[in-house]
């Protein structure tokens, strides 16, 4: 069994089109997380959600929209696409304490 | 703000030997948590190792090691006996022990590890 899955693994769309990614933990943990990684490779936090409750939400333009139905789920759902949404988008959930996160396969979305 | 600065962006080893990647952070909190992790071709982002701040044992796992210097914000990762599925990316990453959902984890950039058969 996954612990945490993403659907879909890749994404390819045109610019000025609405998506969606899908993400589910099995792991019972509190907390999930969307992370985007750009084209350098680094990662940077855009949401956190706690039961729930979004907690962070990191400077992140207002096309991006997640949404959790419950502490298990966690989507992202982006509108009007551009060039420059084209990255690896990663979910991942967690615990409290020392451990880390356990990460998605992660969504390759490239917008064209 | 927590940063962390991982100032190889490519190390390469030869197969069988050892190499250290380095990580410094900076952070004005007392306690946190350390983490390396390996992100393979296939772009799965692998624990690694982690290291609890007031912790002073350097932590291990298996080939992984890590040295840690909490007075100098310095996590390193030692890898020995090194293979070729250890070739990937190693990102080092802080978090703080708060929780509810405000402790994000805050990366580097990365280092490329190559090894050379």
């Amino acid at each position: 069994d996954t612990a945490v899955s993403q659907t879909p693994k890749y994404l390819v769309t045109q610019m000025g089109n609405d998506k969606s990614i899908k993400c589910e933990q099995n792991l019972g943990h509190d907390t999930m997380y969307w992370y985007k990684q750009d084209s350098k490779k680094f990662l940077k936090i855009m949401f956190s959600y706690n039961n729930k409750e979004l907690i962070i939400n990191e400077t992140v333009p207002n096309r991006f929209s997640p949404k959790s139905p419950d502490k298990a789920h966690l989507n992202l759902h982006i509108n009007s696409l551009e060039l420059g949404d084209s990255a690896v988008y990663f979910c991942a959930s967690s615990q409290a304490g020392v451990y880390g996160y356990t990460f998605g396969s992660g969504t390759r979305l490239t917008v064209v | 703000a927590q940063t962390v600065t991982q100032s190889q962006p490519e190390m390469s080893v030869q197969e069988a030997e050892t190499v250290t990647l380095s990580c410094t952070y900076d952070t004005s909190e007392s306690d946190y948590y350390l983490f390396w992790y390996k992100q393979p071709p296939s772009r799965q982002m692998i624990l690694v190792i982690r290291q609890e701040a007031y912790k002073q044992q350097n932590a291990t796992e298996n080939r992984f090691s890590v040295n840690f210097q909490k007075a100098a914000k310095s996590f390193s990762l030692k890898i020995s006996d090194s293979q070729l599925g250890d070739a990937a990316m190693y990102f080092c990453a802080y978090r703080s022990p708060r929780g509810g959902g405000s402790e994000k984890l805050v990366f580097g950039k990365g280092t490329k590890l190559t090894v050379n058969p």
